[in-house]
């Protein structure tokens, strides 16, 4: 069973346009994230989200609005998607209680503008 | 501001060679340490981590980390690669109970057969 699963894998759209990327989890964590990797292999933290409230809300364009229905789903909204937000965006969970704690990511999805 | 850097940006070896790659952290307070590889077109998957405890942690297919607190430091070694170690290797930091992953900016490491 997969843990952490996107969806879609890719997506390709022209500028301009709305897209959302899915995200769920069957871990049981109570805390999910975006993180996104640019063409350089960077990887960025973009939201955090404990019990479907935003913890970590990181300097990312007020075009992306991330949505938590419940703590199981962190889903990632993007209005007028522009040539550089063409990256791989990565799902992660984790347990929030305590320190030691890893994440677990999902296998990205790799958002191509034209 | 908290960061993480690693020193191999590139690393090219042949088959059996030893790895060591660098990471180093700048946050003076508990921290948790991660190393996570991404093979190609895949997900991140958790190499290793060190919480406390013993300072040496070892983790899945032989490879293992040294964290030198004193140095802020925590290097990643595998004493013989394989070809199916090609792939991307991140250092990461988790700050307190924050969740916050910080991340190096990666090491490519190609390995010929």
């Amino acid at each position: 069973d997969t843990a952490v699963s996107q969806t879609p894998k890719y997506l390709v759209t022209q500028m301009g346009n709305d897209k959302s990327i899915k995200c769920e989890q069957n871990l049981g964590h109570d805390t999910m994230y975006w993180y996104k990797q640019d063409s350089k292999k960077f990887l960025k933290i973009m939201f955090s989200y404990n019990n479907k409230e935003l913890i970590i809300n990181e300097t990312v364009p007020n075009r992306f609005s991330p949505k938590s229905p419940d703590k199981a789903h962190l889903n990632l909204h993007i209005n007028s998607l522009e040539l550089g937000d063409s990256a791989v965006y990565f799902c992660a969970s984790s347990h929030s209680d305590g320190v030691n704690t890893e994440a677990f990511f999902g296998q990205g999805t790799r958002l191509t503008v034209v | 501001a908290q960061s993480v850097s690693q020193h191999n940006h590139h690393v090219i070896l042949s088959e059996a060679a030893s790895l060591e790659l660098g990471c180093n952290y700048s946050y003076g307070g508990t921290v948790n340490l991660f190393w996570y590889v991404q093979y190609p077109g895949q997900h991140l998957q958790l190499l290793l981590k060190y919480f406390s405890g013993d300072p040496l942690v070892k983790g899945i297919k032989g490879f293992e980390a040294e964290f030198i607190k004193s140095k802020f430091s925590f290097n990643l070694r595998k004493p013989s690669v394989q070809w199916s170690d090609t792939a991307e290797y991140f250092c990461a930091v988790k700050l307190g109970n924050t969740g916050k992953l910080i991340f190096g900016q990666g090491t490519t490491l190609q390995v010929k057969p």
